[in-house]
This record gives structure tokens, C-alpha cells and sequence, in this order.
């Protein structure tokens, strides 16, 4: 059971240009979501987050949306640099406002590649 | 750098055996997570550890168990290891205190396990 959805593996995009990576889950409970970015040989590192509350957040480049009565969102990321290219993992924490755990389920990942 | 320590980073070892994954905390930190990546998968949650008691539990074998000692680092240990056991494991830490949550988690590298 896939609670966290990534469905594009992958995604090449030119430098200078927008990136939209996207994400869906399908436990409503879900109150808090991340995105972390992983380079190879090295551990996921935190990117920007979302509360439930809010429908966007905003951090320089990177800016997340969320919709949730569509259970969707979004990393945009502008303008896209060669630097980017990473693989990025949605999150989901279903305790962000109470509860004994933060764990974090997390979609598959997708990898963006910014073409010089 | 994260501040989260694993080690080993790379182990290889045949089926049947046994081998444990060690992981410091973030200096503070008291809750610590273990997930497993495999070959094309997302980060799968397998264990969380707050103050040396377990808080929460994922789809981690029965041939897998971990402990969070009193200094709070935690050993993950894997047996009677098969080929599908090969994946990276990660752990991560977060403050976690009862009735505060930060949302975030801080990875560590990882450790790459190869069976063979």
C-alpha cells in the first residue's frame, strides 16, 4: 500500500527553466509534508516542507504547493540549475501536530536531470 | 554534514549471514529512524527508537531487529540474510521530543549492504 505516490521516475528539464516535481498521497491524516533531495552516495537532505494549513510555501528557488482535496502536491523549482539534478523524495508525517512518532513515509523518488 | 554517523558505509557478505548497522544521533537528538532503500524504491520505514524505547514499527522482518542504547546511538541487526536484502539502509534522528515535533528528519549517509 502506497501511501505516498511519486509517478514520474524521472524528469529532464533545461537549465533556466521551471521544474515541477509532483507527488500524491492517500491518507488523509497526513498533516505535514517535505520534500528531500538526494544526491548519489550520499543521504536525503530536507528541502522545504509544508503544513497542512498552508497551500504554498515559498524558500528562494523552491516553492511547494499543496491541494489537498485533490491529496496533491508540488515542488516547483525556478529557475532550474545544473546543480539540481537529484533525485527528490516527497514525504508525509501524519503526527506533525500531535503524536508519539514523526516518522516519514516517502514516495519512490524522482530523478530531475538539468540539461546545461 | 548532518550530523548523523553510520557505519559501516559499504558491507558484503553471503546469505545466511548476520551483520549489524550502527548509527549515532545528531548530538541532542532522541528519536532515531531506520529505513531501507532497495534497488528502484522509495526510502521503506522500518523502525523508530525515542529515548531508547521503541516508539514505532514498519514493515521490518523478523530476521531484522534494532535496539537505541543509553548513549542514544542504535544498532540494526539484519540475519539470516538473503539476495533481496541488499539495499542501502539509512538512519536518521530528530529531536522528537513528547508533545514537540519538528517535522524533520536528518539522514546519514547510509550503509550499503551487498548479499551475496
Amino acid at each position: 500500500d502506497q501511501q505516498v505516490k511519486q509517478n514520474s521516475p524521472s524528469l529532464s528539464v533545461q537549465e533556466g527553466r521551471i521544474s515541477i516535481l509532483n507527488c500524491d498521497y492517500t491518507n488523509s491524516m497526513f498533516d505535514y509534508f517535505l520534500w528531500y533531495k538526494k544526491y548519489p552516495a550520499e543521504g536525503p537532505t530536507f528541502l522545504i516542507s509544508i503544513s497542512s494549513i498552508k497551500d504554498k510555501n515559498e524558500d528562494g528557488r523552491f516553492t511547494v504547493f499543496l491541494n489537498k482535496s485533490a491529496k496533491h502536491l508540488s515542488l516547483h523549482i525556478v529557475p532550474s540549475q545544473p546543480g539540481d539534478s537529484a533525485v527528490y523524495f516527497c514525504a508525509a508525517s501524519d503526527s506533525f501536530y500531535g503524536g508519539a512518532t514523526n516518522k516519514l513515509i516517502f514516495g519512490t523518488g524522482t530523478l530531475l536531470a538539468v540539461q546545461p | 554534514d548532518s550530523g548523523v554517523t553510520q557505519t559501516p558505509k559499504h558491507l558484503i557478505t553471503a546469505t545466511g549471514q548476520r551483520v549489524t548497522l550502527r548509527c549515532s544521533p545528531r548530538s541532542g537528538d532522541l528519536s532515531v529512524y531506520w529505513y531501507q532503500q532497495s534497488l528502484d524504491q522509495g526510502l521503506q520505514f522500518l523502525i523508530q527508537y525515542y529515548n531508547g524505547e521503541e516508539r514505532a514499527k514498519g514493515n521490518i522482518l523478523e530476521r531484522f531487529s534494532a535496539q537505541q542504547f543509553p548513549d542514544l546511538h542504535s544498532e540494526l541487526n539484519l540475519s539470516s540474510l538473503e539476495l533481496g536484502d541488499s539495499a542501502l539502509y539509512f538512519c536518521a534522528s530528530s529531536v522528537a521530543r513528547d508533545g514537540a515535533n519538528t517535522g524533520e528528519l536528518f539522514f546519514g549517509e547510509g550503509s550499503r549492504l551487498t548479499v551475496l
